[in-house]
């Protein structure tokens, strides 16, 4: 599976759009970028995937580059409760040379701040 | 809607006693099922995976060992813990393949181990 790229740490004020970027220059083309994030002492919770178009739901939205070696997670109005570790991910499709099950990889993330 | 149950919430247990972690989804059928590991400040380790009953892939030697008696029953055990199987482990699901090319996982609370 390609590997990602995060900063460490990030801060945001309150109410500030926060962008979130990941690296993943050796993706390949059919592969996802997924978003977790983990609120401390919790299990991950899913936020968004996309495979080559831009994605928007209702926590957040994902923009990721023509060529797919980097994307962005936008929250759009962060909150306190936002406050989290965030983790890209980049996971083959399911049943990908048969073998696929959905593992996912999970690295260390970035650690999301958000201040008031 | 789906919901998944981990308990117990937390443990501490001796070096040497056993293990007996359970796991449990409601509102789906035929999920894959996943057990990981997230030692203190570290990122999610995949442990076993299962795609069925009595279907068990383990990622990584350890001490553990994981077991699926029922459709949406998966557990994770160990005959005598090490120190270092101290962690947060977290069971999560996920659609079978094929169902849905997005295939996100979805985490359970997750139980907080402490081995003295």
């Amino acid at each position: 599976d390609a590997k990602t790229t995060q900063p460490p740490s990030m801060d945001c004020a309150e109410g500030r759009a926060a962008n979130l970027p990941c690296n993943h220059s050796t993706i390949s083309g059919n592969e996802y970028v997924y978003w977790y994030r983990q609120i401390h002492s919790q299990g991950p919770q899913y936020i968004i995937h996309g495979l080559k178009n831009n994605e928007t739901n209702e926590m957040a939205s994902l923009i990721i580059t023509e060529d797919r070696k980097s994307s962005t997670l936008i929250l759009p109005h962060a909150t306190l409760r936002d406050t989290a570790v965030y983790y890209c991910i980049v996971r083959p499709p399911l049943g990908a040379g048969g073998t696929s099950y959905g593992k996912l990889t999970f690295g260390q993330g970035t650690i999301l701040t958000v201040h008031p | 809607s789906q919901t998944i149950h981990q308990w117990p919430a937390t443990l501490v247990q001796p070096v040497g006693s056993p293990l007996s972690l359970e796991c449990t989804v409601e509102g789906t059928s035929n999920p894959n099922l996943y057990w990981y590991r997230q030692a203190a400040g570290r990122g999610l380790q995949l442990l076993f995976y299962s795609v069925g009953i009595g279907q068990i892939s383990s990622e990584v030697p350890q001490n553990l060992s994981a077991s699926r008696p029922q459709d949406r029953q998966f557990i994770l055990s160990s005959k005598k813990l090490l120190l270092s199987d101290s962690g947060f482990y977290l069971c999560a699901w996920s659609v079978p393949w094929g169902r849905d090319k997005g295939n996100e996982q979805f985490f359970g609370p997750g139980t907080r181990l402490t081995v003295l």
